[in-house]
């Protein structure tokens, strides 16, 4: 079986640029979160969603940041423009139902120069 | 706010060794989850607890979630170089919120 897809798996692109982060939950999983990691705040929530609805953007750091999900087996998160601050890796991850474990994608490593 | 707090933060251990790393909450939980992450990969599910003083194995790993479901731990006995990785706490309380890890490291 297919786990959680995310893509790309690296991207490095220059302050200002527009990033755009893909993710393609495990069919049938109907909860989708994306996180961010870093050294210096560990794993943060940013968003979730339940049946393709933003549940909480409570976590989203600022307007920068963006997130949809514009059907059950597609998610995307942009930000825009983008600043060093940002670089991290960014995870995505489904769940059959809350409450219940959470399947994490492999992450993609965003560095802004 | 809402926050879940784990110890220690880095462990050292010899081959062999028992391992233990403690979570918690400043809240009550519905339910606490286990996650470990590998050097270089995302986090991978082992277990859910949501009894009040529930306790679950998973052969050397021994997971408990406290009488008051504001605390949890997980012991792992006779570590192994397999075991090496950051072990994390979630606790759900709406969301779920992550602890900041154990980092445990395994001498051979």
């Amino acid at each position: 079986d297919a786990g959680v897809i995310q893509s790309p798996r690296h991207e490095v692109t220059e302050m200002g640029q527009e990033v755009t982060l893909r993710c393609k939950p495990i069919s049938g999983h109907n909860s989708l979160f994306w996180y961010r990691q870093t050294m210096m705040r560990g794993l943060e929530l940013l968003i979730y969603f339940n049946n393709n609805v933003p549940i909480d953007d409570s976590g989203m750091p600022e307007d920068r940041f963006s997130a949809k999900m514009p059907n059950a087996s597609f998610s995307t998160l942009k930000i825009q423009p983008s600043e060093p601050r940002d670089s991290a890796v960014y995870f995505c991850a489904s769940s059959p139902s809350p409450p219940s474990g959470q399947f994490f994608g492999p992450g993609t490593r965003l560095t802004v120069l | 706010g809402q926050q879940v707090m784990q110890i220690p933060q880095y462990q050292h251990v010899q081959e062999g060794e028992d391992f233990t790393t403690y979570c918690n909450s400043s809240t009550t939980l519905s339910n606490i989850q286990w996650y470990k992450q590998r050097p270089g990969g995302h986090p991978v599910f082992l277990i859910q607890l949501v009894k009040s003083g529930e306790v679950k194995k998973q052969k050397r790993l021994t997971f408990q979630f406290g009488e008051a479901k504001k605390n949890s731990s997980l012991h792992i006995t006779a570590t192994q170089t397999t075991d090496v990785g950051t072990y994390f706490c979630a606790g759900l309380k709406g969301k779920l919120i992550f602890g900041q890890g154990t980092e445990l490291s395994v001498k051979p």
